[in-house]
């Protein structure tokens, strides 16, 4: 299947810094890209959709401004978490679409466990 | 899309049939089952997907009932790299592939 590349995926941090986490497409474009978010003990929670050459897609309660994506092109979407604080300690995962026509499966990276001391 | 309800955990001896519950009685004519597991601390890992026949493939088989309203996912023997939580997805044939997970089912696999 195709494969997502997600890096790095340990990172810790000092609070107040900022960490960027990227998401690759290693062998099919990826128009749409998905930021997920999951604590511990719970289930992946859909923070924002990543459009090719667009802005995003917040859900609700997520702040756009604290979790900046770009998706500069067809196969990288980045997240970066601004002024990072230790509630933002989590596992971040995101997945990939490929363009409707091809193969319908989400595909996933392997995430990235981000911690903020 | 519709919701799902799965069991909470189970759990299977290993080499055994490993059997998940999935119920989606709002399922609608177009929506697709699609399973999804997460070994710990990884990113999910597509395993099968169907709309009304019984799939099967390397990984899985999937049983879909007559009206739709539960499946079955089957490992048929379960080793202990199979422990992960089991997710089960209704998602629209014509959605982005953004997904909707629910809390689904912790399977121990034991030796």
């Amino acid at each position: 299947g195709a494969v997502v590349s997600q890096h790095p995926s340990r990172v810790i941090c000092k609070s107040g810094t900022s960490v960027k986490i990227e998401c690759r497409s290693l062998d099919f474009q990826a128009t749409t890209m998905f930021w997920y978010r999951q604590f511990p003990k719970q289930s992946l929670m859909l923070m924002a959709t990543s459009n090719e050459g667009s802005k995003a897609t917040y859900e609700q309660g997520v702040e756009k401004d604290k979790f900046l994506i770009n998706h500069a092109s067809l196969t990288l979407s980045t997240l970066t978490v601004t002024s990072a604080h230790p509630e933002d300690s989590s596992f971040y995962i995101c997945s990939a679409s490929a363009p409707r026509g091809m193969n319908t499966e989400a595909f996933f990276g392997q995430g990235t466990r981000l911690t903020v001391v | 899309d519709a919701k799902t309800t799965q069991p909470p955990s189970m759990d299977c001896a290993e080499g055994r049939a490993a059997n998940l519950p999935c119920n989606h009685s709002t399922i609608s004519g177009n929506e697709y089952v699609y399973w999804y597991r997460q070994i710990h601390s990884q990113g999910p890992q597509y395993i099968i997907h169907g709309l009304k026949n019984n799939e099967t493939n390397e990984m899985a088989s999937l049983i879909i009932t007559e009206d739709r309203k539960s499946s079955t996912l089957i490992l048929p023997h379960a080793t202990l790299r199979d422990t992960a939580v089991y997710y089960c997805i209704v998602l629209n044939s014509g959605s982005a592939r953004q997904l909707t997970f629910g809390s689904g089912t912790q399977l121990t696999v034991l030796p």
